[in-house]
């Protein structure tokens, strides 16, 4: 049974068209994750929620937001996307920190 | 910065060889090493992981040893197989800003030749 999905698989979308990416989990995790990955490359955090507690990395672009509603849901939020923004988005979770994530399959966009 | 450094970043083994990879560490302060398995397409899996209490740790055909002093840690794969055919990358958990953080290595694309 998944326990982490993301919605869309592919999503593309047009340079400047704000586009929403979304998470769910059914483990009830209290951290949720973003990562942007390019290919052949390392996932890249962009930030996280511990709860509802916020923790945005330091070199991630002000064109990247996120919402959790609640703990089953987490959005990712590109506002303007370029061309540089196409790549693997994956959503993780874990129980706490310092702890197994669990990695959705990820959405791969495409910026035209 | 804190860093994650991964080795080699392309293995080619025959099926029943061994595989290892190695990483090193820079933050002394890191206490939870993972190894995540990354197939095409997919999101990546935890396959093992190591916790600075412990210098090695097995599950069937795979172990992870940890070496604290040097700050290095490496992945043994033994009897490969075709379906071990993925990247593999290694992390390690630092204090950051709001609580902790995994960085990861760049990761290992692994062939397993039948």
């Amino acid at each position: 049974d998944a326990m982490v999905i993301q919605n869309p698989r592919y999503q593309v979308t047009q340079f400047g068209k704000p586009v929403t990416l979304s998470c769910s989990q059914t483990l009830n995790h209290n951290v949720m994750y973003w990562y942007q990955q390019k290919s052949s490359q390392a996932p890249k955090l962009l930030f996280h929620y511990y709860d509802k507690d916020f923790n945005n990395e330091a070199d991630t672009p002000d064109n990247f937001q996120s919402r959790r509603p609640n703990t089953s849901f987490c959005f990712l939020d590109i506002r303007s996307p370029g061309l540089g923004d196409a790549a693997m988005y994956l959503c993780a979770t874990s129980r706490d920190y310092v702890y197994e994530q669990y990695f959705g399959p990820g959405t791969r966009l495409t910026v035209t | 910065g804190e860093n994650v450094e991964q080795h080699p970043s392309t293995l080619s083994v025959q099926e029943g060889d061994s595989a290892v990879i190695k990483c090193t560490y820079s933050d002394s302060a890191s206490n939870y090493f993972p190894w995540y398995k990354q197939e095409l397409g997919k999101g990546p899996q935890l396959i093992i992981d190591i916790r600075s209490n412990v210098g090695e740790k097995k599950d069937q055909r795979i172990a992870v040893t940890l070496n604290k002093t040097a700050k290095h840690f490496s992945l043994h794969i033994t009897e490969t197989q075709p379906e071990d055919s993925a990247v593999y990358f290694c992390a390690a958990s630092i204090r950051s800003t709001g609580g902790f953080k995994t960085i990861f290595g760049a990761g290992t694309r692994l062939f397993v030749k039948a």
